[in-house]
């Protein structure tokens, strides 16, 4: 049982280039997230969804999208990279709602130049 | 202000002692997640709970709904529970704790 697994590890981008995160899951839960760890602060919220085929924003939305086409896929994707998407992504899943349990990927390190 | 506050930023403390974290939110909830991040980065969940206390082990995490107050202790406290604690709270999430425990 593999959780919650993140691609890529790490990846580089220069500015401008695009790129798509991608958050599997293997437990049919209904919840996934996509946060941003920075230093000095909390995981914060960029998109979250509720069920297949929905999306919605959380905390800090602005020059991400995300699609869920399929229940066990969360992609997180930049169409326009900017210095200031440097930071830890984290994915999560949890059963029901906010409420249940998180289970955390093991995140992607992006960096932006 | 932060919706969700943690203190302290950072302790260290001997190996054995008794570690308290706090963690006060102004968010209405349903229920509260402590979250433990090892050195490595990785995040595991160590409780969620809505009203009294849970214990897991040496972990005892406790909250009280009107007050909007949880606080996680560590009972005899070893060299591997260094890590950072962060609350959660409604989709908020604390700064975190940076614990380090010397043998």
């Amino acid at each position: 049982n593999a959780g919650v697994t993140q691609t890529p590890k790490f990846r580089v981008l220069k500015t401008g280039q695009s790129m798509t995160l991608l958050c599997a899951q293997d437990m049919n839960h209904e919840y996934m997230y996509w946060y941003r760890q920075d230093p000095g602060m909390g995981l914060r919220l960029i998109h979250y969804s509720v069920g297949e085929g929905t999306t919605a924003k959380g905390e800090v939305p602005d020059g991400y999208n995300v699609s869920r086409l399929k229940k066990q896929n969360f992609l997180l994707g930049l169409e326009s990279a900017a210095p200031s998407q440097t930071s830890v992504y984290f994915c999560a899943s949890s059963e029901w709602d906010r409420n249940s349990p998180l289970h955390f990927g093991n995140g992607t390190r992006l960096t932006v130049t | 202000k932060n919706e969700v506050e943690q203190s302290p930023q950072n302790l260290t403390a001997q190996e054995g002692e008794f570690i308290t974290i706090n963690c006060s939110y102004s968010v209405g909830i349903s229920a509260l997640h402590w979250l433990q991040q090892h050195p490595g980065g990785g995040i595991v969940s160590l409780f969620m709970l809505s009203s009294g206390k849970k214990k897991h082990g040496r972990l005892i995490a406790t909250i009280n709904i009107q007050e909007k107050h949880s606080s996680l202790h560590i009972t005899a406290s070893h060299p591997r529970d260094s890590a950072v604690y962060i609350c959660a709270a409604d989709m908020r999430f604390g700064a975190g704790t940076r614990l380090t425990v010397k043998p």
